[in-house]
């Protein structure tokens, strides 16, 4: 599948601080699902994008999709400890199989 | 609804050993996928099965995994023998179809000594 590249790998916030990570890839994307996985646990399904410069919210969650497909970002507003986990985006590219990117840590202080 | 069922949780083993888990994905969901999932890593994709036949194995090292899906239902990933490497969370995963969202159950973790 494409490989999805995701930056930063870790971030640390206070809570009420905002946090973006972003997934990249140097190939166009069909489409963009985002996961969270929290600590000990197994992901969990966010939201999928599709269209050329798409952006939908979930509450404090932003997910945006890149005009030219080829880059996402996940967007929290005031973080709160229950936003801690692993944030992973997947791409299902043209074999049909969904690849995930390497994920980003957040971590919130209280 | 139950969700995705795994089992079992958590097995150790020493190198050279088989060992098997299991995995019954949500009722009525035809897409069934093993992925593997190394500490601080994104899942890596295993095998995909749609109903009982094996679309994408590419990833599967076939010299000492199996897997299969009897029926279409529940599906087994066989590891034999298994090596220090192998240690990781071994995540099973159904779909409604192979475009949606995936559902994941909570994992078998695997510890070789």
């Amino acid at each position: 599948g494409q490989q999805v590249m995701q930056i930063p790998q870790y971030q640390h916030v206070q809570e009420g601080e905002d946090f973006t990570t972003y997934c990249n890839s140097s190939t166009t994307l069909s489409n963009i699902q985002w996961y969270k996985q929290r600590p000990g646990g197994h992901p969990v399904f966010l939201i999928q994008l599709v269209k050329s410069g798409e952006v939908k919210k979930q509450k404090r969650l932003t997910f945006q999709f890149g005009e030219a497909k080829k880059n996402s970002s996940l967007h929290i507003t005031a973080t709160q400890t229950t936003d801690v986990g692993t944030y992973f985006c997947a791409n299902r590219g043209s074999a049909r199989q969904l690849t995930f990117g390497s994920g980003t840590q957040l971590t919130v202080l209280p | 609804e139950a969700g995705v069922v795994q089992s079992p949780r958590y097995k150790i083993i020493e190198k050279k050993q088989p060992v098997a888990f299991w995995c019954n994905p949500i009722s009525g969901h035809n897409t069934l996928y093993w992925y593997l999932q190394n500490l601080g890593q994104g899942p890596e994709l295993l095998i995909r099965y749609e109903n009982e036949e094996a679309v994408d194995d590419s990833q599967l090292p076939k010299d000492r995994f199996s897997a299969e899906r009897l029926k279409g239902v529940d599906s087994t990933l066989k590891i034999q023998p298994a090596e220090l490497g192998d240690s990781a969370v071994y995540l099973c995963a159904s779909s409604l179809r192979f475009s949606g969202e995936l559902f994941f159950g909570e994992g078998s973790r695997l510890t070789v000594l």
